[in-house]
This record gives C-alpha cells, structure tokens and sequence, in this order.
C-alpha cells in the first residue's frame, strides 16, 4: 500500500513564526503535491512538483514555499505564519502528473495560527 | 477558473435509503471525473472513477456522469450509517484536478 507520511498531525503556532511541515511518501512517486482544505471550499492546491528540485505554483501559492531536496520527501514552508493560514493541510503523492485515480493523500496536518 | 461546485448539506438520509449527491462543473473540456470520502479527521480516499457519459456501478455505488449538462453525481444505494462523511467531487481538466467544496452526507440509524 503506498504510504504517505504527514510527520506533524496538530501543531499551534504563534503570528509570524516560520513553519514547516513535512510530507514522505514510500512508493517512488515523482509527483508530490501540497493542498489545503478549507470548509466549503474544497481542496485548494498551493504546490506541486513533478521531480526533485522541481516546484510549481498551483491556485494558491502566496504566502507558501516548498522544498523537494529528495523524491520521497515534499516540505511545505510558511515564511510568517499569519492567522489565515488556520488550517488543515493534506500532502499528496501521483503515480502520474495529474489523474485523480493515482493519487494518495496522507492524513493531513492541522495547523493553528493564534 | 475552474470551477466545481457541490452542495455543502448536510444531507441527510435515512438508513437503507439512496442517498444522491451532485457536482456540476464549468469546464466543457474536462475528460475525468472523481468521486472520494472523507471521514472526518481523515484524508480523501477515491471511491469511483467516470470517463464517459452514463452510469458506472460499483456495489453500492452508481456514478452518473452527463457530459452535455456539465453533471456528475453519486448514487449510494442501501446506506448505511458507515456511509456518513463528506463526499469530494473532483474534475481533471488537461493536467489541473479541481475539487468541489464536498457534500456532508448524515446516514440516521
């Protein structure tokens, strides 16, 4: 089964602060994608990458950064966490670039900016 | 922008009843549709895949998809009160996949 490993499930963070959170899939995927979920929104895509040292933005990047040092490992990174960055954030990882039958999201990590 | 649009309910059904849920989408162009479950707390898990126009069965599932309206809709017959979460209609248009806001879905007992 592929596995996708969200390290931080709850985290609280103060105005400003740097946050990352981090994200680990097993199964050698190339695709690697950052979304976050909103209520009644849906989910909304910030990130991806198609390969290592690859990034591309997606709906919503301002305010984000990632890094892809290695394949299995995708970081998403809040430069000042501001409040409306509340949120619950979901990594996914894609045997192909983009086909909603490959795609396997982790458990997500909620974040709290007070 | 893509749009893909879905009521947010709750809907809410007796046990043993159909429960219907719908997704329209703005994009005539889109080729794919997708639905997933989310129990709460937990992350999205794909439940049906639709190509093309027409029903797709699978167990208690009936995914109908209506290329010319611009619909995609989930059929679960038979539910159960496990069925209660929030469905994810989610469209791929060229190498973009949208997901609708999610319909939460109360099975009563």
């Amino acid at each position: 089964d592929v596995k996708v490993t969200q390290s931080s499930r709850y985290l609280v963070k103060r105005t400003g602060e740097k946050v990352f959170l981090e994200c680990v899939q097993d199964m050698d995927h190339e695709n690697m994608f950052w979304y976050r979920q909103d209520p009644g929104l849906g989910l909304r895509l910030i990130y991806f990458s198609y390969d290592v040292k690859m990034k591309e933005k997606g709906d919503i990047p301002e305010g984000y950064s990632v890094s892809r040092e290695k394949k299995e490992r995708f970081s998403l990174i809040l430069e000042s966490a501001s409040t409306n960055q509340t949120s619950m954030y979901l990594c996914a990882s894609s045997l192909y670039r983009v086909h909603g039958n490959t795609i396997y999201f982790g458990e997500g990590s909620w974040l709290t900016v007070v | 922008q893509k749009e893909v649009e879905q009521n947010s309910g709750p809907l809410s059904v007796p046990e043993g009843a159909i429960a219907s849920l719908n997704c329209t989408y703005s994009d005539r162009v889109s080729q794919s549709f997708f639905w997933y479950r989310q129990y709460s707390g937990k992350s999205p898990e794909l439940i049906m895949s639709i190509y093309s126009n027409g029903d797709k069965e699978d167990g208690r599932f009936t995914a109908q998809l209506n290329k010319a309206s611009q619909y995609v809709s989930l059929l679960i017959r038979d539910s159960q009160p496990s069925d209660s979460a929030t469905y994810l209609c989610a469209v791929r248009t060229g190498n973009m996949l949208t997901f609708g806001g999610g319909t939460r879905l109360m099975v009563k007992p």
